[in-house]
This record gives structure tokens, sequence and C-alpha cells, in this order.
């Protein structure tokens, strides 16, 4: 059960694109399409905004979208506005009854 | 509105136990599974545990397993998370949190409590 692998900063200046990866196993992220990405302001419970690698619940903008290669997730931000700035989760199922988190990366609008 | 509030948390000596609560409200609870998510002091998100719409399919972190229980009481829209045996390191803000379908391990986790502070210490 070990934490994915995600930056743990990443940063754009508004109206740039970035992306955040995740970076599991074949036994997380390369095995199941069951990758989530989660918003956390600071002091703010966390917020779904994609799940099942790239789906996007209502209510999140376009500007995030999700995708994935091999054990590698990716969530990219467009058109990032200062309301992104923010902790961004990854988490994926991993077998047997278990689910992972990512460490987090701090997103920082220029 | 959907809502889950949590409750129980708490100071506790480490070796104790406690017991923490999650109501529900503005959903059909028993159509979806729910899990619990940790989170210490400036660290980041953990999982803990999940349970399936009926109990039926449970799983639980390695770093919990033989000392949380998570359960459900549908009839009372409830969700549970018994803690045994608490270490320092339980130390943490615990999420009650609900999948977005019934199937347990999706991890979709739309929709989020507000939290309940744990904190074990001598």
């Amino acid at each position: 059960q070990s934490a994915l692998t995600q930056p743990p900063s990443a940063s754009g200046s508004p109206g740039q694109s970035v992306t955040i990866s995740c970076t599991g196993t074949s036994s997380d992220v390369g095995g199941y399409n069951y990758v989530s990405w989660f918003q956390q302001h600071p002091g703010k419970a966390p917020k779904l905004m994609i799940y099942e690698v790239s789906k996007r619940p209502s209510g999140v903008p376009d500007r995030f979208s999700g995708s994935k290669s091999g054990n590698t997730a990716s969530l990219t931000v467009s058109g990032l506005q200062a309301e992104d700035e923010a902790d961004y989760y990854c988490s994926s199922y991993a077998g047997r009854n278990d689910l992972v988190f990512g460490g987090g990366t701090k997103l920082t609008v220029l | 509105d959907v809502q889950l509030v949590e409750s129980g948390g708490g100071w506790v000596q480490p070796g104790r136990s406690l017991r923490l609560s999650c109501a529900a409200s503005g959903i059909t609870f028993d159509d979806y599974a729910m899990h619990w998510v940790r989170q210490a002091p400036g660290k980041g998100l953990e999982w803990v545990s999940g349970i399936s719409w009926n109990g039926a399919s449970i799983g639980y972190a390695d770093s919990v397993k033989g000392r949380f229980t998570i359960s459900r009481d549908n009839a009372k829209n409830s969700l549970s998370l018994q803690m045994n045996s608490l270490r320092a390191e339980d130390t943490a803000l615990y999420y009650c949190t609900k999948a977005k379908y019934s199937s347990t391990w999706v991890g979709a986790f739309d929709i989020w409590g507000q939290g309940t502070m744990v904190t074990v210490s001598s």
C-alpha cells in the first residue's frame, strides 16, 4: 500500500495550462480505470474534480481534464485562474478492497 | 441538501478507544458506499476504510487493519468507525465521505463532511 507519487508543487500563470502527474504501479493506477482527482483549498474539505480517469462531475469546469497512460495518470488544468490555486490529490483503487492516495501537489497560480 | 456530519472526535491517550460517527441527510443512504479518509495536521489525505452499501464488502488501510472497524446502519443513515489501540500517528482530521455510486471501490468521493479531529497524546 505505497502512496502514489505526485510532484510536491506545480505552477503556472493565469491563462496557462498545467499538468500534474500521478505515478503508481500496474497494481493500482495501471491496473484499473478508477483514478480520481480531488482539489482542496486551505481549511476546506476536498472536492471531487475527476473520477474514473477522465469523467467530470457536474459543476466542475471543463478546464479540468484527466487522462492515463500506463501507470501514470494526469490532471490538466487549462486556462488557469486564481481560484485554481489549491492542493490536488489523486487516488486509485489498488485491488483487494484497497484504495491509495497520492502525496498531493500544491498548485500555485503565479 | 446533501450533508454528512461527523462526530465523536476528541483527545484520547495512546492505547485507548474512540468511536466516530457520521450522520447522513439528503440522500438515500443505502444506495451508496461510504468511506473514511483522514488527514494528519499539515499532511496529505490518507484513505482509512470503506464499506459497501450493504456492508458486505469492507476494506482497511494496512495502517489501521486489526485496530479499526467500520460499520453502517442504513436504517439510521449512519456510518461509524470504531478505533481501538489508538496511536499517536492516528492523530488526524477524520472525514466521512460518500462514494458516487453503490460500487465501493471506484473511489469517486463526491460528498465530504467537514471532519472530526482526533488527537492521540499522553
